[in-house]
C-alpha cells in the first residue's frame, strides 16, 4: 500500500512549456485534490474530483487542467507554464467527507 | 466559498510550555475541521480533527476546541517538545463537503 504517489519530485520548466504532474493513489479513495503551497499563503486548492469522470475548480484553477478517467489517477496539466506557477504542488486523496486527507510527497516546480 | 484565517503566523515557545493556534472560518455550514502538521520538506499529515457536533477533542498532548457560534476553533499543544517544531495548518470543509479550505499556516518553534 503506497498511499499517494506523486511524480516528479522536482521539475524545472521554461516559460511557455507544458507538462503533467502525475498523482496516483491505491486506497480506492473517491476524493482527490490538487493544492499549491506558496510561502505565507498556505495550501490553496487548484482542482478537485469526487470520483472518476467528475472534476471541479478550486480557488486557483487558472492555467491548470485536470481529468479523472480512473479512481486511481488524477493528473494535473500545466498548459503554458508561467513564472507565477513556481510553487510546491501537493496531491491529496480521502475516502469521504469527514475523513483524513492523505498527501503525496509534493512536486517542487520552478518556471524560469 | 469558505474563508479560513489562521493566527499567529509564527509562534516561539520554550520547551515544556503550551502553544495555542487559532482559526476562524466564514461558512456556518462547515462541519469538519482537521489540523495538519508539516515538518520541513515533508508532506502535511493529519494530527487531530473535530466535527461540529463536538466542542472539544483530545489526543495525549494535543487538543482542539470548537466554538460554532463564534465560528472559531483552536489547536492546543501542551508540554511542547522540540519535535513539535513544524508548520501547522487548520482547515474547514467547504459547504458542499467536497473540498477543504486551509489556513495560511503557523510556524511553531519550540526552543529547547
Amino acid at each position: 500500500n503506497a498511499g499517494v504517489t506523486q511524480t516528479p519530485k522536482f521539475q524545472v520548466l521554461k516559460t511557455g512549456q507544458s507538462m503533467t504532474l502525475q498523482c496516483a493513489q491505491d486506497m480506492n479513495h473517491e476524493y482527490m485534490s490538487w493544492y499549491r503551497q506558496d510561502p505565507g499563503m498556505g495550501l490553496r486548492l487548484i482542482h478537485y474530483s469526487v470520483g472518476a469522470g467528475i472534476t471541479d475548480q478550486g480557488e486557483v484553477p487558472n492555467g491548470y487542467n485536470v481529468s479523472r478517467s480512473t479512481t486511481e489517477d488524477f493528473p494535473l496539466r500545466l498548459l503554458s507554464a508561467a513564472p507565477s506557477q513556481t510553487s510546491v504542488y501537493f496531491c491529496a486523496s480521502r475516502k469521504g467527507q469527514h475523513t483524513e486527507a492523505f498527501f503525496g510527497q509534493g512536486t517542487r516546480l520552478t518556471v524560469v | 466559498g469558505e474563508n479560513v484565517e489562521q493566527h499567529p503566523s509564527t509562534l516561539s515557545v520554550q520547551e515544556g510550555d503550551s502553544a495555542v493556534i487559532k482559526c476562524t472560518y466564514s461558512d456556518s455550514a462547515s462541519n469538519y475541521f482537521p489540523w495538519y502538521k508539516q515538518e520541513l520538506g515533508k508532506r502535511p499529515q493529519l494530527i487531530i480533527d473535530i466535527r461540529s457536533n463536538v466542542g472539544e477533542k483530545k489526543d495525549q498532548r494535543i487538543a482542539v476546541t470548537l466554538n460554532k457560534t463564534a465560528k472559531h476553533f483552536s489547536l492546543h499543544i501542551t508540554e511542547t517538545q522540540p519535535e513539535d517544531s513544524a508548520v501547522y495548518f487548520c482547515a474547514a470543509r467547504g459547504y458542499t463537503g467536497n473540498q477543504f479550505y486551509f489556513g495560511t499556516g503557523t510556524s511553531l518553534t519550540v526552543i529547547p
